[in-house]
């Protein structure tokens, strides 16, 4: 079974560009998470997705943050302008269905500088 | 105060140690809880969950303490691929949104 794919791994921007990233998650999970972890602390959660309904968004700097999971499926994120403090590693992850019983698994992440 | 806190460490034990982590929460409704670990630049990945009469996976034991708010692992017999960060993490009931701890870095040394 493939696992949660993010893209692009790695990304290098100027602060006040715009960067996005794309997750696709386990195949038949219909939730799914957009979390930012910063060096040396643990993932914290941007936005949970139940199938295309964001259900949590609560901690996503909206002023210039941004996500869509159109279809239940894919999902992006966006920064918009990026700011220096935006340098973290942004991952997704997705389950089966919802409740605290289902396992979590996370993709590689995105790794962004801004500079 | 943070919702999940952890020892960041790092913890630096030889091969063959005995070691121990532990999490407090602050959140008492907090009703499921995890261990994870994440490697160098890696993805964090599920190593067990914790239930409430603890529970035990080959040389690895989580208990729970939900008096004192507290789970912990164990790591007996550690080997060098055990080194990673053990990141801590918990949920409430029905909740499928996990809160991590900031994860205790651990070396094993040859």
């Amino acid at each position: 079974e493939a696992g949660v794919v993010q893209s692009p791994r790695y990304k290098i921007i100027e602060k006040k560009q715009p960067v996005a990233f794309w997750c696709n998650p386990i195949s038949g999970h219909n939730t799914l998470y957009w979390y930012r972890q910063n060096l040396g602390q643990g993932p914290e959660l941007l936005i949970r997705y139940e199938n295309e309904e964001a259900v949590d968004d609560s901690q996503l700097p909206k002023d210039r943050f941004s996500a869509e999971r159109l279809k239940g499926v894919d999902s992006t994120l966006k920064i918009q302008p990026a700011e220096l403090g935006d340098s973290a590693v942004y991952l997704c992850a997705s389950s089966r269905g919802t409740g605290g019983g289902n396992t979590i698994y996370f993709g590689e992440g995105s790794w962004l500088t801004v500079v | 105060r943070k919702e999940v806190e952890q020892d960041p460490g790092p913890f630096n034990v030889p091969e063959g140690a005995t070691v121990a982590f532990n999490c407090t929460y602050s959140n008492s409704a907090s009703q499921s809880f995890f261990w994870y670990r994440q490697d160098c630049r890696k993805e964090p990945k599920l190593l067990m969950s914790v239930y409430s009469s603890g529970n035990e996976d080959g040389r690895f034991t989580a208990q729970l303490n939900r008096a004192s708010q507290y789970i912990s692992l164990l790591i007996r017999d550690s080997k060098l691929s055990d080194s990673a960060t053990y990141l801590c993490a918990v949920s409430k009931q029905g909740a499928q949104k996990l809160v991590f701890g900031q994860g205790t870095r651990l070396t094993i040394n040859p």
